[in-house]
């Protein structure tokens, strides 16, 4: 399967700080990555689309000037938190949009590993 | 109304069990379904994906969609302790965003 990286695996900031997490998609290129956010034994609720070359679509009640999202290549989404709280301490996923191609009919969503926020 | 409804068990059963994990959705513009698996703290995996209604097996897994009830399910031959994990079901949007279930923790004990 295709293989997508997040760094870092895990952060520990101050409040008040910003905190910036990269999503790498390593072996094909991807248009489109998306950002989710996982509470403890929860299931994974969409932050924003993010589109290269162009601004992010956030999904509602989403602060977009709070998680700043950068698409800046093929391969790589940036997720900025800024000026976290201890409320944002979560655990958030991206995935990165594979096109169909070969014997794999549908576009999929590869998930990378995550990166687990704790804000004191 | 939740778009895709899932079980979030537990669902304790033992080694070598036949494991189905079920899921419904109610938009019925829903083409494409995924299961993904996801082990604690880690970002899920995608395990098979479904396109309408039928089945798909791969291995000791068998996805299958009933697009006429609107309902989803995964079965797991044989299961294994290493298959203890959270199964999540998706169904892709004409945007393609997943729209996930809650998840259903499965424990398969030795």
């Amino acid at each position: 399967g295709a293989v997508v990286s997040q760094h870092p695996s895990r952060v520990i900031c101050k409040s008040g700080t910003s905190v910036k997490i990269e999503c790498r998609s390593l072996d094909f290129q991807a248009t489109t990555m998306f950002w989710y956010r996982q509470f403890p034994k929860k299931s994974l609720m969409l932050m924003a689309t993010s589109n290269e070359g162009s601004k992010a679509t956030y999904e509602q009640g989403v602060e977009k000037d709070k998680f700043l999202i950068n698409h800046a290549s093929l391969t790589l989404s940036t997720l900025t938190v800024t000026s976290a709280h201890p409320e944002d301490s979560s655990f958030y996923i991206c995935s990165a949009r594979r096109w169909a191609s070969g014997r794999i009919r549908t576009d999929t969503q590869y998930f990378g590993p995550g990166t687990r926020l704790t804000v004191l | 109304q939740k778009e895709v409804e899932q079980d979030p068990g537990p669902l304790s059963v033992p080694e070598g069990a036949i494991v189905s994990l079920n899921c419904t959705y109610s938009n019925s513009a829903f083409q494409y379904f995924m299961w993904y698996r996801q082990y604690s703290r880690k970002g899920p995996e995608l395990l098979m994906y479904t396109y309408s209604s039928g089945n798909k097996e791969d291995g000791r897994f068998t996805a299958q969609v009933d697009k006429s009830s609107k309902y989803i399910s995964l079965f797991i031959r044989d299961s294994q302790p290493s298959d203890s994990a959270t199964y999540l079901c998706a169904s892709m949007d004409s945007s393609y965003k997943l729209i996930f279930g809650s998840g259903t923790r499965l424990l398969v004990r030795p």
